[in-house]
């Protein structure tokens, strides 16, 4: 099976201007979640989704935001960026299945916020 | 809420040295728990878990066993290898919110010739 993949994989963008990153799950796997790495904060938790709804949400503004499609892929936006946005976003796939609840990461995009 | 503590780092080994990466965790209920492993300019590639307690994960020569009592899945490796380095991340699940992991600050390990 193809692993989880985002793209893209680097991006720059400029304060103020918004951006859009894209996570392709594993096929079958239907929840989808997002993570922010820092070198100062680590990995933050950022949402997750199953069924195209929102199930989660970590302590983020709302400029972040996401969304799920009927084929589970995923979206998360940022709006109005900040300095401070630029950071690894990873995206992680999973089955739900209770007795399987291992989370799969993809590569991650690396956004650069000038 | 859940947390994750892993030992501080960074942990510098000769080859074949023996490894050990420290991590305790706070969590309700019975979680279930995993090591990742980040290498440079990649994502988090799962390493090995553990479900319930008293279980051992194992992979690639690296073992960690699931401790109730201490709260505590360390993790270990007998010989460890020049490719084995790379950032260590601890992290945990809970069942009725497994797509929300919690993860430790990470430990890099860095193995020498």
């Amino acid at each position: 099976k193809a692993g989880v993949t985002q793209t893209p994989r680097y991006l720059i963008k400029t304060r103020g201007q918004q951006v859009t990153l894209s996570c392709s799950p594993i096929s079958g796997h239907r929840s989808v979640s997002w993570y922010q790495q820092t070198p100062g904060q680590g990995l933050q938790f950022l949402f997750e989704y199953f069924s195209e709804t929102q199930r989660n949400k970590g302590n983020f503004p709302g400029r972040f935001s996401g969304r799920q499609f009927s084929n589970s892929r995923s979206e998360m936006n940022v709006s109005t960026l900040e300095l401070g946005d630029s950071a690894l976003y990873l995206c992680a796939s999973s089955t739900d299945t209770p007795s399987t609840d291992t989370q799969y990461f993809g590569p991650g995009t690396r956004l650069t916020v000038l | 809420g859940n947390s994750v503590t892993q030992m501080e780092g960074p942990v510098t080994l000769s080859e074949e040295a023996f490894l050990t990466i420290n991590c305790t965790y706070t969590a309700t209920g019975y979680p279930s728990l995993f090591w990742y492993v980040q290498y440079p300019g990649e994502g988090l590639q799962l390493l090995l878990k553990a479900t319930k307690a008293d279980d051992k994960g194992s992979n690639k020569g690296f073992e960690a066993t699931y401790r109730k009592e201490t709260t505590s899945f360390h993790l270990e490796k007998g010989s460890v290898q020049v490719s084995d380095s790379a950032v260590y991340f601890c992290a945990l699940s809970d069942r009725a919110n497994a797509g929300k992991s919690t993860f430790g600050d990470g430990t890099t390990l860095t193995v020498k010739p």
